[in-house]
């Protein structure tokens, strides 16, 4: 089992532009959850996710933000016209049953210009 | 609300001698409590959970409830401990589903 699979590792966007974050969750596991880890500062839970249904999104920011994880494919975070307070380090983790342990994914850093 | 506190963002420590990493958490249902720790250049893994009162790597910890903390504990540090530790809860009452973190413990042993 290769574990939780996140791309790209790092992503680099301007101003304005869309980034798009890829979790693959462990094989087996249909329970999906993102958080965000600002510069000095501790992972912060953004959303969980069941095959193609959004469980809970409390810590989603209102505007910007989506994610979906769909029948087939990965999980996906999409930030739309980023700002420069989007720069962070975004986790991905998985787990096979709701209240088991969470697999963490190695994240994706993303840098915005 | 949910709220982990780690107070200590470093500690520095000798090998062989012990080591206490604080956390306090502030939660009015029923928590579970995780630590999570980590090394440099690898991924976030868990190091224990309270639930299983297993000691792993020779690091303990134990909840309780009335000072409403779970400080990992290990009574003689090795080199290999070096990295980052995280406290982390989730509400066994609400389905236990997110987990709320602390800022983290970076900890070194010095040889």
């Amino acid at each position: 089992n290769a574990g939780v699979m996140q791309n790209p590792r790092h992503l680099v966007r301007r101003r304005g532009q869309e980034a798009r974050l890829r979790c693959s969750p462990m094989k087996g596991h249909s329970h999906v959850y993102w958080y965000r880890q600002l510069p000095e500062e501790g992972l912060k839970f953004m959303v969980y996710l069941q095959k193609e249904n959004i469980i809970d999104e409390s810590g989603m920011p209102k505007e910007r933000f989506s994610a979906e994880f769909p029948k087939e494919g990965p999980s996906i975070l999409r930030i739309q016209q980023v700002v420069r307070g989007d720069s962070a380090a975004y986790f991905c983790a998985s787990s096979p049953v709701r209240g088991n342990e969470q697999y963490f994914g190695p994240g994706t850093r993303l840098t915005v210009t | 609300a949910q709220r982990v506190t780690q107070p200590e963002k470093l500690l520095s420590v000798f090998k062989g001698a012990p080591v206490e990493l604080k956390c306090n958490y502030s939660y009015s249902g029923s928590p579970e409590l995780f630590w999570y720790v980590q090394y440099s250049r690898q991924r976030l893994q868990l190091l224990l959970r309270h639930i299983s009162r297993e000691s792993i790597k020779g690091f303990t910890a134990d909840l309780n409830k009335g000072e409403t903390s779970f400080h990992l504990k290990k009574p003689f540090a090795q080199e290999e401990d070096s990295a980052m530790y995280y406290c982390a809860l989730s509400g066994i009452d609400q389905g236990a589903q997110k987990l709320v973190f602390g800022q983290g413990t970076r900890l070194t042993i010095n040889p």
